[in-house]
């Protein structure tokens, strides 16, 4: 198995830019999962989805962040418009779920807003 | 709410010499998941090794093992024959039976020395 993949592995952009994340998950993975990963704050869940359909996005920050699963095999992760402040490594994850299955992390995404 | 604390922000040890890393965490609920994910300099994450809180047998993974001790709510990751790669963080992290959120710890630098 190819394991979760991320795309782009490094975004650098501009303040006030459109930034798209992308997430393949582990096929045969009901549950997509975004995390944020800054210093200040660690390690944070923005939102989930099971069977394509978003569960909870309590963890996302602000309107400016946005998170589509239109298929099993496919998710984003939009930012727009981008702030320095937004700047992180985001991870996805996937797996099986049912409260009790690991999650399996892809790469990450290290984005610089400048 | 759960939470996790890793209170040794950073520990270094000795190439093959064994170390062990704490983790205590606060939950109310009778059943759950830990785990101990691994971030390298890559900062992929990867899974360490996990316990389901009704096992009483600490959980093993070739050179990684746990001491998990239900009462006190600690699950502590020892590392024995410590070698170069295994140089990263580690965070440890709980997962509420029938919740998919995993809770973070803030993490704990560790360096392998040669």
């Amino acid at each position: 198995d190819a394991g979760v993949i991320q795309s782009p592995r490094h975004e650098v952009t501009e303040m006030g830019q459109e930034v798209t994340l992308r997430c393949k998950p582990i096929s045969g993975h009901d549950y997509l999962f975004w995390y944020r990963q800054t210093m200040m704050r660690g390690l944070e869940l923005l939102i989930y989805f099971n069977n394509n359909v978003p569960i909870d996005d309590s963890g996302m920050p602000e309107d400016r962040f946005s998170a589509k699963m239109p298929n099993a095999s496919f998710s984003t992760l939009k930012i727009q418009p981008s702030e320095p402040r937004d700047s992180a490594v985001y991870f996805c994850a996937s797996g099986r779920g049912q409260g009790q299955e690991t999650q399996y992390f892809g790469p990450g995404t290290r984005l610089l807003v400048l | 709410a759960q939470t996790v604390t890793q209170s040794q922000p950073e520990m270094s040890v000795q190439e093959a010499e064994t170390v062990t890393l704490s983790c205590t965490y606060d939950t109310s609920e009778s059943n759950y998941y830990l785990f101990w994910y691994k971030q390298p300099p890559s900062r992929q994450m990867i899974l360490v090794i996990r316990q389901e809180a009704y096992k009483q047998q600490n959980a093993t993974e070739n050179r990684f093992s746990v001491n998990f001790q239900k009462a006190a709510k600690s699950f502590s990751l020892k590392i024995s024959d410590s070698q170069l790669g295994d140089t990263a963080m580690y965070f440890c992290a709980s997962l509420r039976s029938g919740s998919e959120k995993l809770v973070f710890g803030k993490g704990t630098k560790l360096t392998v020395n040669p």
